[in-house]
């Protein structure tokens, strides 16, 4: 069945430090792919998507591009902020699944002053 | 974006008294709505897909009778945890739209159980 592998966190980065959270999914079909963020004690915030290859994702600094020959969605930041400290879900959504969102993990990221 | 909102945010119960969760999405209709648990430090794991109109569609390991989901209207999706028990204690979040291809999925905010 589908499924996503995430890098394994947490991640501890100083501020302005370049990020990278690596992403590789499993599917059948031809998935859309997205990243979302949860910040502590509230509810998951869609941060990008992708539906196609090729495509690049990017939302408050943050970029992922669909990489279909190497089934990837590594999530990128040029300088990441203390405010930036939350759990990060890479997720795929495959029609043969009946759209239902499979979720990776999650990747912890504190972010230190 | 679209809004989705969860009542209540927290709950407190005794074991053996049962829990309604409602989700409504506030700005948009929802033929589909989804039921998800997160334990702590952990993924999401979808529970079950609510269909308005028609009975939800539960995953692999979830008993339906213990977790009753009523799609009553196309804002509001309702999920009963009946009878429950320390181990129901868990984040539970619903999330609507993302039925079809590319299209985002609205989270609510969550609801936290905890079961004494």
């Amino acid at each position: 069945g589908d499924s996503v592998t995430q890098m394994e966190g947490p991640v501890t980065l100083s501020e302005e430090a370049f990020l990278t959270i690596n992403c590789t999914y499993t599917a059948t079909g031809y998935p859309s792919l997205f990243w979302y963020v949860q910040y502590p004690g509230e509810g998951l915030q869609l941060l990008l998507k992708a539906t196609k290859a090729d495509d690049k994702g990017s939302n408050k600094g943050f970029e992922a591009t669909y990489r279909k020959e190497t089934t990837s969605f590594h999530l990128e930041k040029g300088s990441v902020q203390v405010s930036d400290s939350a759990v990060y879900f890479c997720a795929l959504s495959d029609g043969t699944g009946g759209f239902k969102t499979i979720f990776g993990a999650g990747t912890r990221l504190f972010v230190k002053a | 974006g679209a809004v989705v909102s969860q009542h209540p945010s927290w709950v407190i119960c005794k074991s053996g008294t049962s829990v309604k969760i409602e989700c409504r999405s506030l700005d948009f209709q929802a033929t589909t709505m989804f039921w998800y648990r997160q334990f702590p430090k952990q993924s999401l794991m979808l529970m079950a897909t609510s269909n308005e109109g028609s009975k939800a569609t539960y995953e692999q390991g979830v008993e339906k009778d213990k977790f009753l989901i009523n799609h009553a209207s196309l804002t509001l999706s309702t999920l009963t945890v009946t009878s429950a028990h320390p181990e129901d204690s868990s984040f539970y979040i619903c999330s609507a739209g993302g039925s079809r291809r590319g299209e985002t999925q609205y989270f609510g905010p969550g609801t936290r159980l905890l079961v004494l």
